[in-house]
């Protein structure tokens, strides 16, 4: 199985400032064949169930604010808040579908300071 | 626009079964494939199973394997997870989880599993 590891468990941001949270996964999930990373993150607000943010690393769902950018090849992998705004406290998860099981990391807990 | 409506949650004692169901609408259902991810009270995801678009493959995690069965009904636009042998550390809720283009797109609401005695 493929381990998906996030950093920082938690972080508290002020409003309008920079949230990074960070994703490393056991092995590469850069398939050769197609060079696309097979890595997606998720957004999860108390009471809902997750929302797609992010396929492929970097492309953001349609109707997802552009604030929201995803990054990184490989085994390490980026989702950055430009400007964190209320409605963003969430949970944040990255998931790889590059083979089966699909594993998760363990989330991160988005907080306003 | 995309719905998955889970049912069948419910406490269940450890040992006995219980089936779950999805009911999708919004998309071309035979043409995609399903998965049952679950997240224990205050945890974070687990994925459990994944059917293929035909029904012919199916796939789960380890700790569920032997124990839970998967299917689909693409006349009826189901998915189902049949429990078996239940253990308190099933109790979760179950979300459907739709696939997109290899991505799992979008997620159902869930239904809550209660494994005691």
């Amino acid at each position: 199985d493929i381990v998906m590891t996030q950093s920082p468990d938690s972080l508290a941001v002020s409003l309008g400032e920079r949230a990074t949270i960070n994703c490393k996964s056991g092995q590469s999930v850069l398939y050769s064949s197609d060079n696309k990373n097979y890595l997606a993150w998720y957004q999860q607000k108390p009471g809902q169930p997750p929302k797609l943010l992010i396929s492929w690393a970097s492309t953001r769902e349609s109707g997802v604010p552009d604030r929201f950018s995803g990054s990184g090849s490989g085994t390490d992998f980026t989702l950055t808040i430009t400007s964190l705004q209320a409605e963003d406290v969430a949970v944040y998860y990255c998931q790889q579908y590059y083979n089966t099981p699909r594993t998760f990391g363990q989330g991160t807990k988005v907080e306003i300071k | 626009q995309v719905q998955l409506v889970e049912s069948g949650g419910g406490v269940v004692q450890p040992g006995r079964s219980l089936r779950l169901s999805c009911a999708a609408s919004g998309f071309t259902f035979s043409s995609t494939a399903m998965h049952w991810v679950r997240q224990a009270p205050g945890k974070g995801l687990e994925w459990v199973a994944a059917i293929s678009y035909h029904g012919r493959d199916q796939y789960y995690a380890d700790s569920v394997k032997g124990r839970f069965s998967i299917s689909r009904d693409n006349s009826k636009y189901t998915v189902s997870l049949q429990m078996n042998s239940l253990r308190a550390e099933d109790t979760a809720v179950y979300h459907c989880v739709k696939e997109g283009v290899v991505v799992n797109d979008f997620w159902g609401q869930g239904t809550l599993v209660t494994v005691s005695s």
